[in-house]
């Protein structure tokens, strides 16, 4: 199965300022139809998770434009530009290049 | 818009069986596959099973292969989850979620199978 690996487990961040989240896999994600199945998806507390992100970079409807993703192969990057008390919660990585699906073990977001 | 309801979740003895639901509305339920994703209590998400969209594939986590059984009714919009020989490590909230190709775009609110004596 691809490894996904999320760092940092946790991250404090202070209202306003940007944030960043890395995944990466244990082999690319290039799947044989030429797109990266790389998805970001938020886990607010108590709620169901949520995608943000699908394709590397290709954010959802209703996501704010604060969120954009990056990378390429088995490097994959989230950023939050600027962060808003909303934001915080778990934010997974999961590919689907390969089977099975895979998630990364999250990183969680809390503000300092 | 996109809803996806389950049900069935509560509390059940080891080595018993419980079978989830799934109703969908808002899509074209018959034009997509379909998943279902646990999450035990405080931790992370894991894939557990996969329908394509007419039920012609089904694929398992290595978990639960051989006891769970997922299957879908086109005709009700439903996907369904049967689990038998029960454990504890099965104790998680269930998601059904959509597939629209190589990820996962609605899920939804979840149900809660506990897995205890």
């Amino acid at each position: 199965d691809v490894v996904m690996t999320q760092s940092p487990l946790s991250l404090p961040v202070t209202l306003g300022q940007p944030a960043s989240f890395s995944c990466r896999s244990s082999q690319s994600l290039v799947h044989s139809d030429g797109n990266t199945y790389l998805n970001w998806f938020q886990q607010r507390p108590g709620q169901s998770p949520r995608r943000l992100i699908y394709k590397v970079s290709n954010r959802d409807s209703g996501v704010p434009d604060r969120f954009s993703g990056s990378g390429s192969g088995t490097d994959f990057t989230l950023e939050i530009s600027r962060v808003e008390a909303d934001d915080v919660g778990v934010y997974y990585c999961m590919q689907g290049a390969h089977w099975p699906p895979t998630f990364g073990g999250g990183t969680k977001v809390e503000i300092k | 818009q996109v809803q996806l309801v389950e049900s069935g979740g509560g509390v059940v003895q080891p080595g018993g069986s419980l079978r989830l639901s799934c109703a969908a509305s808002g899509f074209t339920f018959s034009t997509y596959a379909m998943h279902w994703v646990r999450q035990a209590p405080g931790k992370g998400l894991e894939w557990v099973a996969f329908i394509w969209y007419d039920g012609s594939d089904k694929k398992y986590a290595d978990s639960v292969k051989g006891r769970f059984t997922i299957s879908r009714d086109n005709s009700k919009n439903t996907v369904y989850l049967q689990m038998n020989s029960l454990r504890a490590e099965d104790t998680a909230v269930y998601y059904c979620v959509r597939d629209p190709g190589g990820s996962f775009d609605y899920w939804g609110q979840g149900t809660l199978v506990t897995v205890s004596s």
